[in-house]
């Protein structure tokens, strides 16, 4: 069964402190992975889509990266806006379009 | 287009009752999904469509749990018989590229069954 879990559940950090988050995944042949922000009360909000090992995208203070068992998430500098839910998700090749998300890692940067 | 909208924002509705949500996706995506999301939990698929079609359904979806898109436009979601295990936010989102899934999420029908 396709499976994705994030570490660590939370994380706080100093303003400026860079860090990473991790996603694991099991799937049948991956069709994509995918970064979303999440703040509270609010739909996620897309980020990254990453399609195979190797492959790496940035935007801002984000970098996503992919391994065949894992991505992460480094987080360069932080600033008290990057605070959120930031979630990972995969489709698999043999499940349509089906999508799994983790269950998130809760980001608080302090200033 | 501003985007995939979502309505109600929030309905409360007693045990046993029937409810009904709507989303209006992104005009030009063919794709549309449905999650449900929990207090600490990312979003758990339900379904989705692919134009009008619905392509997959969550084996965790009870009978009571119904989606529609009409015309592979607006998607309705139907929870009949409502339960307090149900209280959650629905969450709606669409796609559309060419190899290329990025969902766009609307922002979420919130229920609380009493």
């Amino acid at each position: 069964e396709d499976q994705v879990t994030q570490s660590p559940e939370a994380l706080r950090l100093q303003e400026g402190e860079s860090s990473s988050l991790n996603c694991s995944y099991t799937v049948s042949g991956l069709r994509g992975l995918f970064w979303y922000r999440q703040d509270p009360g609010k739909g996620p909000e897309f980020l990254f889509t990453l399609y195979s090992a190797g492959e790496e995208k940035e935007k801002e203070r984000l970098k996503a990266t992919l391994t065949k068992k894992e991505s992460f998430l480094h987080i360069t500098a932080p600033k008290p806006e990057d605070s959120a839910t930031y979630l990972c998700a995969v489709q698999a090749l043999t499940g349509g379009f089906k999508t799994i998300f983790g269950a998130g890692t809760r980001l608080f940067v302090k200033a | 287009d501003t985007g995939v909208s979502q309505d109600p924002r929030h309905k409360i509705t007693k045990r046993g009752q029937n409810v009904t949500f709507r989303c209006d996706p992104i005009s030009e995506h063919n794709r549309l999904y449905w999650y449900r999301q929990t207090l600490g939990q990312g979003p758990e698929f339900l379904t989705y469509f692919q134009n009008e079609a619905q392509l997959e359904k969550s084996r965790l979806l009870s009978d009571r749990f119904s989606a529609e898109r009409p015309k592979g436009s607006f998607s309705t979601l139907e929870i009949q018989r409502t339960e307090q295990g149900d209280s959650a936010m629905y969450l709606c989102a669409s796609s559309g590229g060419q190899g290329s899934d990025e969902q766009y999420f609307g922002p979420g029908t919130r229920l609380t069954v009493t």
